[in-house]
């Protein structure tokens, strides 16, 4: 069946970095989008970003453009999220998702991964 | 900047229909914004439930149905039960390969 799982996060310090990685498993995960979206304690859920299956076209939410990168190796079967400058605001349970039938960067996220937390503090 | 408005709650009695909406701040929702809804139960991850406006999900009972209502993506419950009681999150497609969650729905069944 297919199987999305986070790397663990942890905590970390303001202005300091973190990568998350997803292991897929279950279909071909060269063939789908991916997305990132997160969920900050007691709030909704926030789109992170999105990547094509051929790693061709990304695309970010506003909030983390030019400190967060989506990338992804399609030869392990593994999505990533590198994160840099992080800010207190970052801290949220991160959730990797598979959009639906082979689908591309404007299919929804669909399939979620369990989830893992990121803390921003000093 | 796109924002997308939910009802922040709504309450349904068991056996009872409510439709819960979502809406965009500027403009109108259509197919193209490609809505899609999610129920979470605290403490545990999304469930998807409807995707592409009215495809429903795997599992997902028919009790759930997405669509258009005039210029909002709605999604709508029949013979609310219980375990119904979640919170429900959308999202839109804005263009430019950027994605907007609402702020989500708390639905309570009482």
């Amino acid at each position: 069946q297919v199987q999305l799982v986070e790397s663990r996060g942890g905590v970390v310090q303001p202005g300091g970095s973190l990568g998350l990685s997803c292991a897929a498993s279950g279909f071909s995960f060269n063939s789908y989008a991916m997305h990132w979206v997160r969920q900050a304690p007691d709030k909704g859920l926030e789109w992170v970003a999105v990547l094509s299956y051929d790693g061709g076209h990304k695309y970010y939410a506003e909030s983390v453009k030019g400190r967060f990168t989506i990338s992804r190796d399609n030869s392990k079967n593994t999505l990533f999220l590198q994160m840099n400058s992080l800010r207190a605001e970052d801290t949220a349970v991160y959730y990797c998702a598979r959009v639906p039938n082979q689908g591309i960067v404007t299919s929804p996220p669909t399939t979620w991964g369990r989830g893992t937390l990121v803390t921003v503090s000093s | 900047q796109t924002v997308v408005t939910q009802e922040p709650s709504f309450s349904v009695s068991p056996g009872g229909t409510v439709t819960l909406t979502c809406g965009l701040s500027s403009g109108s929702v259509s197919t193209s914004n490609n809505p899609s809804w999610y129920q979470q139960a605290p403490g545990q991850t999304p469930r998807t439930l409807i995707y592409n406006t009215n495809t429903r999900s795997s599992g997902v009972p028919d009790r759930f149905s997405g669509f258009i209502l005039g210029n909002k993506a709605a999604l709508t419950i029949t013979g609310a039960q219980a375990d119904d009681e979640s919170d429900y999150h959308c999202v839109l497609y804005v263009g430019g390969g950027i994605w907007v969650f609402g702020g989500g729905t708390k639905l309570t069944v009482l």
